[in-house]
């Protein structure tokens, strides 16, 4: 079983879609994150979530919208897709108050905006 | 602010050599976790090491070692004995307060046969 699943894995759209990422972690986390990876492999914290309860959320245009149903999932929703969009979306989870609090990651869900 | 900075863009190094991967950062936190991860080509990302503020001993995980220096506040990467497979993108990430982790620009490690 994977540990933190995205999907889709590869999203190809227009500008001025809406569409969303999913992400589960069958870890039993408490914390989930977003983060986008752009063309420069830059890594960038846009959202976590514990226990459904939006901690941090790092001045990403309302046009993303996190949405998390139970402590096990937690979704991405994108409204008006911009060319800027473009890059790889990676959903992580770690648990609060473990040894190393590390971050597991999903694959990566990778988008292109048209 | 809270920053990670790596200052190598780019590294090689030859096949069996040790390889320093540099990091430093920046929190005014007292307590924090310091990690590195690794992205191969194919793009998933692999947690290798972690090290925290408190911890006297620096991490070690087999053929990777964390030289935690506090005082000057670096975190580096030793990878011994590289290997090809050890070519890839590797990430100094730092966890501070409410579990927020960020990452730095990484550095790309190339191992020559």
């Amino acid at each position: 079983d994977t540990a933190v699943s995205q999907t889709p894995k590869y999203l190809v759209t227009q500008m001025g879609n809406d569409k969303s990422i999913k992400c589960e972690q069958n870890l039993g986390h408490d914390t989930m994150y977003w983060y986008k990876q752009d063309s420069k492999k830059f890594l960038k914290i846009m959202f976590s979530y514990n226990n459904k309860e939006l901690i941090i959320n790092e001045t990403v245009p309302n046009r993303f919208s996190p949405k998390s149903p139970d402590k096990a999932h937690l979704n991405l929703h994108i409204n008006s897709l911009e060319l800027g969009d473009s890059a790889v979306y990676f959903c992580a989870s770690s648990q609060e108050g473990s040894d190393t609090g590390e971050l597991f990651f999903g694959e990566g869900s990778r988008l292109t905006v048209l | 602010a809270q920053k990670i900075t790596q200052t190598q863009p780019g590294m090689f190094v030859q096949e069996k050599e040790a390889v320093t991967l540099d990091c430093t950062y920046d929190t005014s936190d007292q307590s924090y976790g310091l990690f590195w991860y690794k992205q191969p080509s194919s793009g998933e990302m692999i947690f290798l090491i972690y090290q925290g503020s408190y911890d006297e001993q620096n991490a070690t995980e087999g053929r990777y070692s964390l030289n935690f220096q506090k005082a000057r506040k670096s975190a580096n990467l030793v990878i011994s004995a590289s290997q090809l497979g050890d070519s890839a993108m590797y990430f100094c990430a730092m966890k501070t307060s409410y579990d927020k982790v960020i990452f730095g620009p990484g550095t790309s490690l190339s191992v020559i046969p």
